[in-house]
């Protein structure tokens, strides 16, 4: 298996339910992101990774919960969440964090629906 | 702030010819890197085409070529010979290396252009 994979593809839960995203990528990157990506909205940064370590989070409510066990897996555990949380969330990773600019690799994203 | 303009909601380009797609972005930063991504209603995002801040040529990529005008802070796609798998959604982003930790990018998109390819 090659690239960024995603599971679910496809997600529905309640506002009271716990789920989680996985994302893994087979690339040997050092660094993975989740985004979330909402209608007629640009895409939007939640957190940063690199070598495991948290890097940024940009201002994600505590809701959103990220785990990177190592650089291959990358979590977004999810807990209490509102309707307007309803988005794609992409997970991407990249190379050589520090060595240049280089371009991600996304994964197909879950549709997430918040009820 | 950084910032990422794209002015076109959506284009329409006959097949076989070239369409621009516009983006402009905004920042004081001397180095950075600009991105175009594309994303199919599959919904995973592809890069197409990189420019660095300091390059002085123009970057292309097959049928993909950005015009770089750095004093006008514009990265404007170009598409040649359109094909219908093109039909896309089309992202301009912008990429600041964070020091630190490592060294990470920190990536702002712009919101995105509709292309449609016509037959």
């Amino acid at each position: 298996e090659t690239g960024v994979t995603q599971t679910p593809r496809h997600l529905v839960m309640g506002m009271t339910n716990k789920k989680s995203l996985k994302c893994e990528q087979h690339l040997g990157h050092n660094a993975m992101y989740w985004y979330k990506q909402s209608a007629k909205k640009p895409l939007e940064l939640m957190f940063v990774y690199n070598f495991k370590e948290q890097t940024e989070n940009n201002s994600v409510p505590s809701r959103f919960s990220p785990e990177c066990p190592n650089s291959s897996h990358l979590f977004l555990h999810l807990h209490t969440l509102q309707p307007e949380d309803s988005a794609l969330y992409l997970c991407a990773s990249s190379p050589n964090e520090g060595a240049g600019y280089n371009e991600q690799f996304f994964g197909p994203g879950t549709r997430l629906t918040v009820l | 702030a950084q910032k990422i303009t794209q002015t076109q909601p959506g284009m329409f380009v006959q097949e076989k010819e070239a369409v621009t797609l516009d983006c402009t972005y905004d920042t004081s930063d001397q180095s950075y890197g600009l991105f175009w991504y594309k994303q199919p209603s599959s919904g995973e995002m592809i890069f197409l085409i990189y420019q660095g801040s300091y390059d002085e040529q123009n970057a292309t990529e097959g049928r993909y070529s950005l015009n770089f005008q750095k004093a006008r802070k514009s990265a404007n796609l170009v598409i040649s010979a359109s094909q219908l798998g093109d039909s896309a959604m089309y992202f301009c982003a912008m990429s600041f290396l964070k020091r630190g930790s490592g060294g990470y990018q920190k990536v702002t998109f712009g919101t995105g252009t509709k292309l449609q390819v016509i037959p």
